[in-house]
């Protein structure tokens, strides 16, 4: 199965900064099939961005998505209060579908 | 927007079956999607458990296959999960997705149901 690497483990920004967070696999990721999931404490994992780029209904543009193969980025332009929180990835195209081990996001 | 809400027990002994549903309210369990099971543990992370489509057809993870079973009640738009032979190593909090169209993503969560297994 494809392992997926996220890092930084942590980033610690201030509201208004630039995050740059990595996810990389182990082998090519089938189409750009990889997914990005905000979760808070308490809560569900929510969709952000599936097919490496395409954002999901009603997420703000300051969310974006690339990459390739082996190699994904989500950024989130410019933090704002409510987007402090874990990040996960997930590939989906080669089965099982797995997910990176997460990325937390706090205020500095 | 479609919700889901898993429901079941939230102790399992050691060597027991968990039994787990997730009722879809706000649409159809017959509509062009697959539903799944998904769990996170500190130690594992999130891991994929299995999925179905609405007429039985299944997929499971590789090392949870022979332990799991998921199946689909249309009468009561519901889909549920079972895993025998329950470990420690099984407690997680145990969440229920769609994935839209079969594309391979989760678009819709419930809240998720934590189970522990313990005498």
């Amino acid at each position: 199965e494809i392992v997926l690497t996220q890092s930084p483990g942590t980033l610690s920004l201030s509201p208004g900064e630039r995050a740059t967070l990595s996810c990389r696999a182990s082998q090519s990721v089938s189409r750009s099939q990889l997914a990005w999931y905000q979760q808070k404490p308490g809560q569900a994992p929510r969709l952000l961005i599936y097919g490496a780029s395409s954002r999901a209904t009603g997420i703000p543009d300051r969310f974006s998505g690339s990459g390739s193969g082996t190699d994904f980025t989500l950024t989130i332009s410019r933090l704002e209060p409510e987007d402090f929180a874990v990040y996960f990835c997930h590939q989906y195209g080669s089965s099982p579908g797995t997910f990176g081990q997460g990325t937390k996001v706090e205020i500095k | 927007q479609v919700q889901l809400q898993e429901s079941g027990p939230g102790l399992v002994k050691p060597s027991g079956t968990l039994s787990l549903t997730c009722a879809v309210s706000d649409g159809s369990i017959t509509s062009d999607n697959w539903w799944s099971w998904v769990r996170q543990s500190p130690g594992k992370g999130l891991e994929w458990i299995g999925e179905i489509y609405h007429r039985g057809n299944t997929n499971y993870h590789p090392s949870l296959k022979s332990r799991v079973t998921i199946s689909v009640d249309k009468s009561k738009n519901q889909f549920s999960l079972k895993l025998n032979s329950m470990t420690a190593a099984d407690t997680a909090v145990y969440y229920c997705g769609r994935v839209p169209g079969g594309k391979g993503y989760f678009d819709f969560w419930g809240q998720g149901t934590l189970v522990t297994v313990s005498s």
